[in-house]
């Protein structure tokens, strides 16, 4: 069955440390992995996606294939970096998503 | 800009109630896909739909159901709202496999 994990629900760190939100999925063939994320009081926006191989606001991802892992990452945390992170999964046919069940990341100073 | 709008932010209605929740996207996206977010739960898929007047079932259809009788509007309905349903629910579109979704603001329905 396809799933996505989030073991974490909540990560607390302070500013200038380094981030790893953790994902793992569970999908048979070639999976799209993306991470989302929610600031407070906005909507729910795409973050990356594995197929761009890009850098967003800092944070990177790598597609693990033999940990079936995408964990997000981060070298030095801002507090503007505080909010609920979704780690998503396309589903085999179509566009729908799988999404984890979150984890909340909180930068103090 | 993708705008994708939802009709209300805050429902509150009654246990037994019929409620309708818009939602409108002006991409002309095909795809479109209501979700509820509960906390510690993640974003779950109630209905999605790909084409004017087709609906397939998500994870948790049941107490649900959808209409998509123009490409833009997907409605998702409560024949008879129940307490369990209180959430939020987020409406979403996307124009095609591996794009990204955008999402709508939500819309925080409490039934009572």
């Amino acid at each position: 069955a396809q799933r996505v994990t989030q073991p974490e629900k909540l990560l607390s760190v302070f500013k200038g440390a380094p981030v790893e939100l953790k994902c793992n999925y569970s999908y048979s063939g070639s999976p799209e992995l993306f991470w989302y994320v929610q600031y407070s009081r906005q909507r729910l926006q795409l973050l990356l996606r594995h197929i761009s191989r890009e850098s967003i606001k800092g944070f990177t991802a790598d597609l693990n294939k033999g940990e079936t892992s995408f964990h997000l990452k981060k070298p030095f945390a801002q507090e503007e970096d505080s909010a609920m992170y979704y780690c998503a999964l396309s589903r085999e046919a179509g566009t729908a998503l799988i999404f984890g069940k979150g984890t909340t990341l909180s930068v103090s100073s | 800009d993708v705008k994708v709008t939802q009709s209300s932010r805050y429902l509150v209605k009654r246990t037994g109630e019929k409620v309708f929740l818009e939602c409108v996207q002006d991409m002309d996206h095909e795809n479109m896909f209501w979700y509820r977010q509960d906390p510690g739960l993640g974003l779950r898929l109630i209905y999605f739909s790909y084409d004017v007047k087709m609906k397939e079932k998500g994870d948790i259809p049941e107490g649900y159901s959808v209409s998509r009788e123009k490409k833009e509007r997907f409605s998702l309905i409560l024949e008879s709202a129940s307490t369990n349903q209180t959430s939020m629910y987020l409406c979403a579109s996307i124009l095609g496999q591996g794009n990204e979704q955008y999402f709508g603001p939500g819309t925080r329905l409490t039934v009572t």
